[in-house]
This record gives C-alpha cells, sequence and structure tokens, in this order.
C-alpha cells in the first residue's frame, strides 16, 4: 500500500521561501509512469493543483503559480519536494502530495500539512 | 482559465439518491474524476475516467459526463456519505478542480 507523507515547516514568514517535502514508502518512486502532483487546500475553502512533476523531471505548473513554484524529485531517498517563493498570507492553507499517475486521477494522497504564512 | 461549476449544497434524504453536478466547457469531451472529503480528512478519490469506480469504493458511487455537465450519483445515500465532493479535469495541461458541494443527508 502507497503512502505519502508531507513534512516542512508549519510557520513561514512573508516573502520568504515555503520548501515541503513528500516521502513515499510502501513502493519506489521510480516504479510505474507516475506523476507526483502537490495540492493545496485553503480553510474552508476548495482545492488548489499548484503544479506535478515525473520521475524524469518533467513538470506542469499551475499558471497561478508558475512563477514561483519549482518542484524536484530525489529517487535516493524516494522522495519529492515543492518549493514557493515570496509568499504571502494567501499562500496560508493546508498542502497536501499525491500520487498522480495521469489519466486515472490523484489516487493515493497524503494526510496533509497546514502552512501557516505569518510574521 | 478553464472552470468547473458545482453548486455550493445538495440535501439527501437517507436511501434516497443523491446527484452532484459539475459543469464547464464541452466538459463531455474531457475525462472527469470526483473525490469526496471529510472533515480533517484527506480527499478521497471515488469515481475516474467519468464512470469509473476504484477498488473499494461502494456500487452506489456512480458518474456520467456529457456535453458540458458530469454528474457524480449516489444512490441509497447514508449518512456515512455525508461529505465535501469536489469535481476534476484535465484542461491547458492543468489540473482544475470545482469549487466543491457539500452534501448533507438528513
Amino acid at each position: 500500500q502507497v503512502q505519502l507523507q508531507e513534512s516542512g515547516p508549519g510557520l513561514v514568514k512573508p516573502s520568504q521561501t515555503l520548501s515541503l517535502t513528500c516521502t513515499v514508502s510502501g513502493g519506489s518512486i521510480s516504479s510505474g509512469n507516475y506523476y507526483w502532483s502537490w495540492i493545496r487546500q485553503p480553510a474552508g475553502e476548495t482545492l488548489e493543483w499548484i503544479g506535478r512533476i515525473s520521475i524524469s523531471g518533467s513538470t506542469n505548473y499551475n499558471p497561478s503559480v508558475k512563477s514561483r513554484v519549482t518542484m524536484s524529485i530525489d529517487t535516493s531517498k524516494n522522495q519529492f519536494s515543492l518549493r514557493l517563493d515570496s509568499v504571502t498570507a494567501a499562500d496560508t492553507a493546508v498542502y497536501y502530495c499525491a500520487r498522480d499517475p495521469g489519466d486515472t486521477g490523484l489516487d493515493y494522497w497524503g494526510q496533509g500539512t497546514l502552512v501557516t504564512v505569518s510574521s | 482559465s478553464y472552470e468547473l461549476t458545482q453548486p455550493p449544497s445538495v440535501s439527501v434524504s437517507p436511501g434516497q439518491t443523491a446527484s452532484i453536478t459539475c459543469s464547464g466547457d464541452r466538459l463531455g469531451s474531457r475525462y472527469v474524476f470526483w473525490y469526496h472529503q471529510k472533515p480533517g480528512q484527506s480527499p478521497v478519490l471515488v469515481i475516474y475516467q467519468d464512470t469509473k469506480r476504484p477498488s473499494g469504493i461502494p456500487e452506489r458511487f456512480s458518474g456520467s459526463n456529457s456535453g458540458n455537465t458530469a454528474t457524480l450519483t449516489i444512490s441509497g445515500t447514508q449518512a456515512v456519505d455525508e461529505a465535501d465532493y469536489y469535481c476534476q479535469s484535465w484542461a491547458s495541461s492543468t489540473w482544475v478542480f470545482g469549487g466543491g458541494t457539500k452534501l448533507t443527508v438528513l
């Protein structure tokens, strides 16, 4: 059973960089033709897809954050990461990582981690 | 940018059929996916590629997609089905989510 776990600081100051890591267990991040996605959800609001990365490093980013986001993948650690620059209070949300087979939906999700942007 | 529109709320009596719609321009030409999310929990995929159920999802969940509207149908709705439901589709190399529908079973 594939499991995903987000980790990273729960508090980030405005204008600084948000960095999160998703650790995949129960299977190799390199196996299968998967993308690995990041999604966020502000309190009481809908889900917003941030972007995804493939094992080859190919990325797709949401235009709403494209200028500020970088994703990377580390197969040796079975992890993939999110970096969001120049954060504001509007970036405060629960951040989820998920497995993204591409055409069958986001089938495995992490439990989510709350990131608050505040001074 | 592409938009998916859902009703904010739907109410249903236990044992009845609940229908949640998701509208978008020519949505029928794209695959639609549905998730439910209970408070404090992560979303769970309940329908993929318009009509298919992942392993472990009860048969009472079904989906359809035609024209500009996709529909998630829950037959014989149970109290445990009370949750927020989100539709999702792929457009312009981006995953797009609907605004979500709160399903109340009362």
